[in-house]
């Protein structure tokens, strides 16, 4: 049973326009949420997170929207770059009802230039 | 400062092998975890540990075997190598067990025959 979910395998965007990449969660007592950026043969690393008391949160081109009565996050690149392109992973934290951070399967994103 | 350091980068078993693998930080984080990432499951948490002597299990523990004897390593253990076994193994690091970002190591590829 996948507590976090992140539905489109793969998504592919032009540069320049809004890469829009969504997760959806299961679990309401999640309390935390972060998204990973990856490139291959490499490991992932931290892109942006955002808090369970928060709607939105921005850093950059990049901005983070939840809206918890949905149990959805989206990812916001705007504009995109080719060196955007990688796999990006949703995961979530519940706080003080665990200490394990719960990943998505990853969504594919390639920026065409 | 290295970051989180892995090794080897690449490894193939047979069935029925035994090995390590390592995981070094040297930033003093309390927090590390082991996960495998496979295609279509994204990253599945295996064992973690919130400190120097504690660790517990993940979503995926069986065949793997843990120990934190000191703050900056934390080896991960396959007993008896299965082909279900391969995989990409990542370690990761944070500073403590809140919804902080985590960094990640460059990834072991392990293949099982």
């Amino acid at each position: 049973d996948q507590q976090v979910k992140q539905n489109s395998p793969s998504l592919s965007v032009q540069e320049g326009r809004i890469s829009i990449l969504n997760c959806d969660y299961t679990n309401s007592m999640f309390d935390y949420f972060l998204w990973y950026k990856k490139y291959p043969a490499e490991g992932p690393t931290f892109l942006i997170s955002i808090s369970s008391i928060k709607d939105k949160n921005e850093d950059g081109r990049f901005t983070v929207f939840l809206n918890k009565s949905a149990k959805h996050l989206s990812l916001h690149i705007v504009p995109s770059q080719p060196g955007d392109s990688a796999v990006y992973f949703c995961a979530a934290w519940p706080g003080e009802y665990g200490n394990k951070l719960v990943f998505g399967a990853g969504t594919i994103l390639r920026v065409k230039s | 400062n290295a970051g989180v350091t892995q090794t080897p980068k690449f490894q193939v078993l047979k069935t029925g092998q035994s090995m390590t693998l390592q995981c070094a930080q040297d930033m003093n984080h309390e927090y590390m975890s082991w996960y495998r990432q496979d295609p279509g499951m994204g990253l599945r948490l295996i064992h973690y540990s919130v400190g120097a002597g504690i660790t517990d299990q993940g979503e995926v523990p069986n065949g793997y075997n843990v120990s934190r004897s000191t703050t900056e390593d934390f080896p991960l253990r396959l007993l008896s190598a299965a082909p279900s076994q391969t995989s990409v193994y990542f370690c990761a690091s944070s500073q403590n067990t809140g919804g902080t970002e985590q960094f990640f190591g460059p990834g072991t590829r392990l293949t099982v025959l």
